[in-house]
């Protein structure tokens, strides 16, 4: 069953908490991105990651932390520094880096109470 | 400023009618990217195009790119409630990231 698995669906957390959202894949792809949706302001790219062991901030990277020990994993941390985390949270991976869609995992929303 | 605007923000149509969703760029766009989103689930893949002038259909779906590529439009033929959703449009960055447009939610009145 090939595909993108995101854990949890639903993550609440209390304030000046971190949290570690899961993203895992096995469709072999080299490049992973998360990406914050909040509504009315489409997806904006958090971090991604074209090889293991390296990764690049993208617009939003405040607050937020990435690894990528394995090809397959690429946990993205919530930290307490990030001002306004409630959100649905997509991860991405791609085969190639130019010219290939992106295929999306299910998403994990996360409320901050 | 976003990088790729789509129109409108969301529509209403009644069921069996036709509709069409744009979606511009100020810059040339090197591939172009349409998905699906039913709300709180991640994205589905719909079409991908690359030429100026390409045209590319999937059932009820069709998607085009402008000569200059720099507009494509996602246009939907008779309308069904299975169509509602978010569509949304992406693009490469060249060299870098991928982007996407701010969206536009479907409703299908039956």
């Amino acid at each position: 069953d090939g595909g993108i698995t995101q854990s949890p669906k639903y993550l609440f957390r209390k304030e000046g908490q971190n949290v570690t959202l899961s993203c895992e894949q096995n469709l072999n792809h080299d490049a992973m991105y998360w990406y914050r949706q909040d509504p009315g302001q489409g997806l904006r790219l958090i971090y991604y990651s074209q090889i293991v062991n390296d990764f690049q901030k993208g617009d939003i990277a405040e607050g937020y932390s990435v690894s990528r020990e394995k090809k397959e994993s690429f946990p993205l941390t919530v930290t307490s520094a990030q001002k306004n985390p409630t959100a649905f949270y997509l991860c991405a991976t791609q085969d190639s880096y130019v010219a290939n869609e992106q295929f999306f995992g299910p998403g994990t929303r996360l409320t901050v109470l | 400023s976003q990088e790729l605007e789509q129109s409108p923000q969301s529509l209403i149509v009644q069921e069996g009618k036709n509709l069409t969703i744009n979606c511009t760029s100020s810059k040339t766009l090197y591939g172009l990217y349409w998905y699906k989103q039913k709300y709180g689930e991640g994205l589905i893949f719909l079409m991908m195009l690359q030429k100026g002038g390409e045209e590319k259909s999937h059932e009820k779906i069709t998607a085009k790119l402008d000569e200059k590529k720099q507009q494509s439009s996602l246009h939907i033929t008779a309308s069904q409630p299975s169509h509602a959703g978010i569509y949304l449009c992406g693009a490469d960055r060249r060299g870098n990231q991928f982007y996407f447009g701010t969206g536009t939610s479907l409703t299908v009145i039956p």
